[in-house]
Order: C-alpha cells, then sequence, then structure tokens
C-alpha cells in the first residue's frame, strides 16, 4: 500500500525558513517523480515543485523559485521542501504527492499534508 | 501557463441523479487532463487521467470525457459519499501543472 506522511509544518514569521518533509513506502521511492502541491486556507490546489525519480531534474512555480529547494534521499524514501523567505502568501495545506514528472505527469496518491503557517 | 476554468462553481444535485462538471482549457492540452475528489479535512484522490481512464478502486459511475480544451466530468447516479469539491489539472503544457478552481458538488 502506498503511504505519504508530511511532516515539518508550523507556525513561522515572515522572513523565516521551514524544512517539509515526505516519508514514502509501499512503492520504489527511486522509480518515481514526486511533487508538492499547496492549498491556501478555502481555496483551490496549487502546484509548488516537483523533482524526477533520480533527483537530478527538479521544477517550480513562478511563485517559489529562488526560495524553495526541492530534494529526495533515496537512502531514506524521503521527499524534502526547504522553504526560505517565507511570505503570509505562503500560508497553506502543503500536500507531497507521487508523479509530476515524464512518465506520470499527474499526481496518483497523496498525503494528509502539513500546515505552514507563516505570520507574526 | 495554461489556465484552466470549471464551471459551475456550485452544483446542487439530488441524490441518485446525475451530474456533470465541465472544465475548459485556455489552450489545447489534448487529453492530458486529470480529475480529483477531494472530501473536507481530507486530500486529493485522483479520479481520472487521460482525459476518460479511470483510476485503479473508482466506481464505474465515474466517467470522463473530452479533448482539446472541453472535458465533462459524469458521475451517473450520485452516491452520498460523492458530495464533495472536484478539481480538473492538466498536464500537457509544463511547468507550471496547472488546476482548475474547483466544482462544488452538493446536496440538493
Amino acid at each position: 500500500e502506498v503511504q505519504l506522511l508530511e511532516s515539518g509544518g508550523g507556525l513561522v514569521q515572515p522572513g523565516g525558513s521551514l524544512r517539509l518533509s515526505c516519508a514514502a513506502s509501499g512503492f520504489t521511492f527511486s522509480s518515481y517523480a514526486m511533487s508538492w502541491v499547496r492549498q491556501a486556507p478555502g481555496k483551490g490546489l496549487q502546484w509548488v515543485s516537483a523533482i524526477s525519480g533520480s533527483g537530478d531534474r527538479t521544477h517550480y512555480a513562478d511563485s517559489v523559485k529562488g526560495r524553495f529547494t526541492i530534494s529526495r534521499d533515496i537512502s531514506k524514501n524521503t521527499l524534502y521542501l526547504q522553504m526560505n523567505s517565507l511570505r503570509a502568501e505562503d500560508t497553506a495545506v502543503y500536500y507531497c504527492a507521487r508523479g509530476g514528472h515524464y512518465g506520470l505527469e499527474y499526481f496518483d496518491f497523496w498525503g494528509q499534508g502539513t500546515l505552514v503557517t507563516v505570520s507574526s | 501557463e495554461i489556465v484552466m476554468t470549471q464551471s459551475p462553481a456550485t452544483l446542487s444535485v439530488s441524490p441518485g441523479e446525475r451530474a456533470t462538471l465541465s472544465c475548459r482549457a485556455s489552450q489545447s492540452v489534448s487529453s492530458n487532463l486529470a480529475w480529483y475528489q477531494q472530501k473536507p479535512g481530507q486530500a486529493p484522490r485522483l479520479l481520472i487521467y487521460g482525459a476518460s481512464t479511470r483510476a485503479t478502486g473508482i466506481p464505474a459511475r465515474f466517467s470522463g470525457s473530452g479533448s482539446g480544451t472541453e472535458f465533462t466530468l459524469t458521475i451517473s447516479s450520485l452516491q452520498s459519499e460523492d458530495f464533495a469539491v472536484y478539481y480538473c489539472q492538466q498536464y500537457n503544457n509544463w511547468p507550471p501543472y496547472t488546476f482548475g478552481q474547483g466544482t462544488n458538488l452538493d446536496i440538493k
């Protein structure tokens, strides 16, 4: 059974940093692209970033480019999102999702999400 | 960036009736379109990919159609568990992947 479990969310001040993690199980982690998708309170879904299965290719939404970094540790079956220079508009539930690169360009499994609140 | 527009924003339907949800792309996305269902407090769930292929475990009452810029998700006979928000997503031109703003399907 595919499972994705996010952690690392919380309250952070504007300009601060946070690192999200997503522990994956139930599938061969290195064989699948992974993505982060966020949802601001009461709003729709917004794709944030994707990384290829091998980790050699990454992509970002313009709104986070230069501030967020996606990475993965295949030995730990874990996906990360390093978020720097956080802004109020980054407040959202952040979902880890399988997919988002060539071969699987939609999102077939999702974690339960972790809430990030950017506020002073 | 391809803009996805869903209509209507809210759809009120009685249990047992058919629901038809629409999604329009600002330019052709071929058949590279997915549909997701999201219930309150839960993560989205993949329903349809390739515009018309049901994901594993999705009941046959869910069907998708369309290509190019016009797409439809049809739920043939609504069950109580189907009342939720539905999103379409294009994956023809990326990055970025883009979602519609959602259709809230509620009980009439």
